[in-house]
């Protein structure tokens, strides 16, 4: 089965700098990687998502880039603000249709970023 | 985006009773919901994969008559832990699937505190 590593654990930064996050996934087969954020207590918040068919996608501030041949992708946030910090997860499967009709494709889930941005 | 609720939003049982968790999709049908559980400081772990209208699938070491789960419309699924036990004690997560196949969406409810004394 899939297995993804996610580095580093925890990442602190200062208002303003960048912060990059790591994912390393091992199924070739693999062609959908979301990134969550949770807050503590909360439900994890889907905040970028990529599919195999490109190698970069950019929203506003955060941006997310994969590299299919090393099999690695990867989270920067740019200009963090302390509304930044939470939990980052990074994901990994590979999504289809199944003959019945049904999807496939369960998730599997980095350990987690403890993402702490300082005033 | 697509809203996914749950409930209760936490609950508190004593050892050795039942307790039944509902997720809804609010404004799309799901034929696959997802059901997680989450420990303190850790990550998400996987413990089933529920299709409309069929059984379950359940991962590795997730006993299936202890974690009941029913997905009987294309809205609700349901989770219920049996003759829960300290060690259940967690957070459980559901999400559910919006769209189809290849650009489909996984999107999670607030997911459902469980104490078990």
């Amino acid at each position: 089965g899939e297995n993804v590593e996610q580095h580093p654990s925890t990442l602190s930064v200062q208002e303003g700098d960048s912060a990059v996050i790591k994912c390393t996934y091992s199924d070739s087969a693999s062609n959908y990687f979301p990134w969550y954020k949770q807050e503590l207590g909360k439900r994890p918040q889907l905040i970028i998502d990529i599919r195999s068919n490109v190698g970069e996608k950019k929203d506003q501030r955060i941006a997310v880039t994969l590299n299919k041949t090393a099999k690695h992708f990867s989270l920067h946030i740019t200009e963090t603000q302390p509304e930044d910090s939470a939990v980052y997860f990074c994901a990994a499967t590979a999504r289809g249709v199944n003959a019945g009709g049904t999807s496939y494709g369960k998730l599997t889930f980095g350990q987690g970023t403890i993402l702490t941005v300082h005033p | 985006g697509a809203v996914v609720s749950q409930h209760p939003s936490w609950v508190i049982c004593k050892s050795g009773t039942s307790v039944k968790i509902e997720c809804r999709s609010l404004d799309f049908q799901a034929t696959t919901m997802f059901w997680y559980r989450q420990f303190p400081k850790q990550s998400l772990m996987l413990m089933a994969t529920s299709n409309e209208g069929s059984k379950a699938t359940y991962e590795q070491g997730v006993e299936k008559d202890k974690f009941l789960i029913n997905h009987a419309s294309l809205t609700l699924s349901t989770l219920t832990v049996t003759s829960a036990h300290p060690e259940d004690s967690s957070f459980y997560i559901c999400s559910a699937l919006a769209g189809l196949g290849y650009t489909d969406t996984q999107y999670f409810g607030p997911g459902t505190r469980l104490t078990v004394l």
